[in-house]
């Protein structure tokens, strides 16, 4: 159980365009859901944190006009990186909590961004 | 600030022995404690959670948690190749905060 997927796995865009991941929880209901981003041989970095049916809560200098988060379900979350610049070019990892006392975050197989 | 501390540098075991990693936190309210595993260009994968003083085993893996202390350890019994990847201790409690990871190389 606890299985998160996303989609795509891999994307490849030209600069300056904009590009949207899918997170999904397949078989529990996440109330909220957590956007991470990890550079290589680096940490995770922890981008925002969205609940279903309201706004994400960014963390410090993460430009919430660029990165744009929705969480219209239970099941689902998107990321969309507007505007994507060679900067951006990094691997985005999404994880979901689900319901009552479980506090247990699991962990999608993430999205490989690369811009051109 | 919350942190979540784990120490340097890779840790290298020989095939069939026993890896020891630590992590140490600052917040003592903390309750609840997670290790993922990371393999090279994949996402974290949950291998143990604790949430009690003491030790919890699943399988080859034994979590071992002393609040008092504000460590939590990681033990892997009969290393094998395959768990070589960088092993992340997380710490509950507002969310999620992670160590840096301890890379673990099994040498065959």
């Amino acid at each position: 159980g606890a299985v998160v997927s996303q989609h795509p796995s891999w994307v490849i865009c030209k600069s300056g365009t904009s590009v949207k991941i899918e997170c999904r929880s397949l078989d529990f209901q996440a109330t909220t859901m957590f956007w991470y981003r990890q550079f290589p041989k680096q940490s995770l970095m922890l981008m925002a944190t969205s609940n279903e049916g309201s706004k994400a809560t960014y963390e410090q200098g993460v430009e919430k006009d660029k990165f744009l988060i929705n969480h219209a379900s239970l099941t689902l979350s998107t990321l969309t990186v507007t505007s994507a610049h060679p900067e951006d070019s990094s691997f985005y990892i999404c994880s979901a909590r689900g319901q009552g006392r479980t506090d247990t975050q699991y962990f999608g197989p993430g999205t490989r961004l690369t811009v051109l | 600030q919350k942190e979540v501390e784990q120490n340097s540098g890779p840790l290298s075991v020989p095939e069939g022995a026993i890896a020891s990693l630590n992590c140490t936190y600052s917040d003592r309210g903390s309750q609840s404690f997670f290790w993922y595993r990371q393999y090279s260009g994949k996402s974290p994968e949950l291998i143990m959670s604790i949430y009690s003083n003491g030790d919890k085993e699943d399988g080859r893996f034994t979590a071992q948690l002393n609040k008092a202390s504000q460590y939590v350890s990681l033990l892997i019994r009969d290393s094998q190749p395959s768990d070589s990847a960088t092993y992340l201790c997380a710490v509950v409690d507002n969310r999620l905060a992670f160590g840096k990871g301890n890379q673990v190389v099994v040498i065959p």
